[in-house]
């Protein structure tokens, strides 16, 4: 158990529907992070929120879209998704943001666009 | 180096045995590197953090090196043990924050 809770864990979707992601920290963690992780490529940085600001955008298509309420919640709404967004999305925080910081990771949630 | 590369790929090895294996990274703006082991089904959990050349790390069994004017980290293992199975991630930080990761290294360890 690292403190970081993703939900849910696996979903398949059709590319006309609407889903979003869930991850929640219990570590009193400032900074949320989400990542992707294709078949065969590395983890991928998608978006950095800090105290609830968004600071970095990688280059997310729209379909995509964050959302970060609080320090300890951030959200990922799923919308128009292709086949080869089908990835493992994972979830992570650190105390504030610094780049010297363990990041803690959630166990990720497996989708599957259909 | 543009990237940041882990070799080798996969390593297969006997328990009992040493291991060591590559992260390299690009040196320009670098920060932080981060080494993470990732059993499946389950989270990275965070190993080592190191932001100075020369920096050595030591945890149990695992320990790790950084030269970042050069910019390549070892990781090594002593005495590998089936539970060291995992894939091993190393990711580079910028200054400016930016966080790249490698491939990854799987490590099999059979008893």
């Amino acid at each position: 158990e690292t403190g970081v809770t993703q939900t849910p864990r696996h979903l398949v979707m059709g590319m006309t529907n609407k889903k979003s992601l869930k991850c929640e920290q219990h570590l009193g963690h400032n900074a949320m992070y989400w990542y992707k992780q294709s078949a065969k490529k590395p983890l991928e940085l998608m978006f950095v929120y800090n105290f609830k600001e968004q600071t970095e955008n990688n280059s997310v298509p729209s379909r995509f879209s964050p959302e970060c309420p609080n320090s300890s919640h951030l959200f990922l709404h799923l919308h128009t998704l292709q086949p080869e967004d089908s990835a493992l999305y994972l979830c992570a925080s650190s105390l504030r943001g610094h780049p010297q910081e363990t990041q803690y990771f959630g166990p990720g949630t497996r989708l599957l666009v259909l | 180096i543009l990237n940041v590369e882990q070799s080798p790929q996969s390593l297969h090895v006997q328990e009992g045995d040493s291991t060591n294996f590559t992260c390299s990274f690009p040196s320009s703006n670098f920060y932080a590197l981060h080494w993470y082991r990732w059993e499946t089904a389950k989270s990275p959990e965070a190993l080592f953090v190191m932001t100075l050349n020369g920096d050595e790390k030591k945890k149990g069994r695992i320990s790790a090196t950084l030269n970042t004017k050069e910019g390549y980290s070892y990781l090594y293992i002593k005495g590998s043990q089936p539970e060291d199975s995992a894939t091993y991630l190393c990711a580079s930080n910028t200054n400016a924050g930016k966080s790249t990761f490698g491939d990854g290294t799987t490590l099999t360890v059979k008893p």
